[in-house]
């Protein structure tokens, strides 16, 4: 059980365009998805928290017109990254906290590549 | 503020070797202890976790760790280690009454065979 699943898996895009990146709960309710980027042979660093239904909150230093989130259901967060750079490049994981299973347990997607030429 | 510290960026140990990740935490307060391990382009994997009581976790795959509160310690542990335990290893702390992870920088563990 558990499971968070993330699509794309691996995504390349041009600068300048937009590209969303979907965090889903498959078999369990999440209140509360978090946003991570990583960079290569690097720790995660968290870059949001996202509540359903309510505004995300955002890390220092995010900006968040440039990384929109939206926590529509208990199952669904997603990402946009918006007029992507290539500095923008990286990894990125969502993780999610269940209601009613273990909620001191985050559960992580698989990730997504994210290349922006 | 909480951090989480893992001083080895590189562990190597051969296979049937027992294997030890170091994790130090800082936090005020009681911490929620957690080990998730990555392998290549994935996502992390949830090993195990101290909230309270018994000091000594269990966990996936044969893994354990042990909480030291008087060391501020909570080093991953595997008494024989196999090739496809070669993986990177996250450590990360957080406050009860909150929601996020801090992780440490992580440790690339190499099981030789």
């Amino acid at each position: 059980g558990a499971v968070v699943s993330q699509h794309p898996s691996r995504v390349i895009c041009k600068s300048g365009t937009s590209v969303k990146i979907e965090c889903r709960s498959l078999d369990f309710q999440a209140t509360t998805m978090f946003w991570y980027r990583q960079f290569p042979k690097q720790s995660l660093m968290l870059m949001a928290t996202s509540n359903e239904g309510s505004k995300a909150t955002y890390e220092q230093g995010v900006e968040k017109d440039k990384f929109l989130i939206n926590h529509a259901s208990l199952t669904l967060s997603t990402l946009t990254v918006t007029s992507a750079h290539p500095e923008d490049s990286s990894f990125y994981i969502c993780s999610a906290s269940a209601v009613g299973v273990a909620p001191d347990t985050q559960y992580f997607g698989p990730g997504t590549r994210l290349t922006v030429l | 503020a909480q951090s989480v510290a893992q001083p080895e960026d590189q562990v190597n140990v051969a296979e049937g070797n027992p294997l030890t990740v170091k994790c130090t935490y800082s936090v005020s307060g009681n911490p929620y202890l957690f080990w998730y391990v990555q392998y290549p382009n994935r996502g992390l994997q949830f090993l195990l976790k101290y909230i309270t009581g018994d000091n000594l976790v269990k966990g996936s795959y044969g893994f354990e760790a042990e909480f030291n509160k008087s060391q501020t310690s909570f080093h991953l542990k595997k008494p024989s280690a196999l090739v496809s335990d070669s993986a990177l290893y996250f450590c990360a702390v957080r406050l009860g009454s909150a929601r996020q992870l801090t992780f440490g920088s992580g440790t690339q563990l190499t099981v030789l065979p």
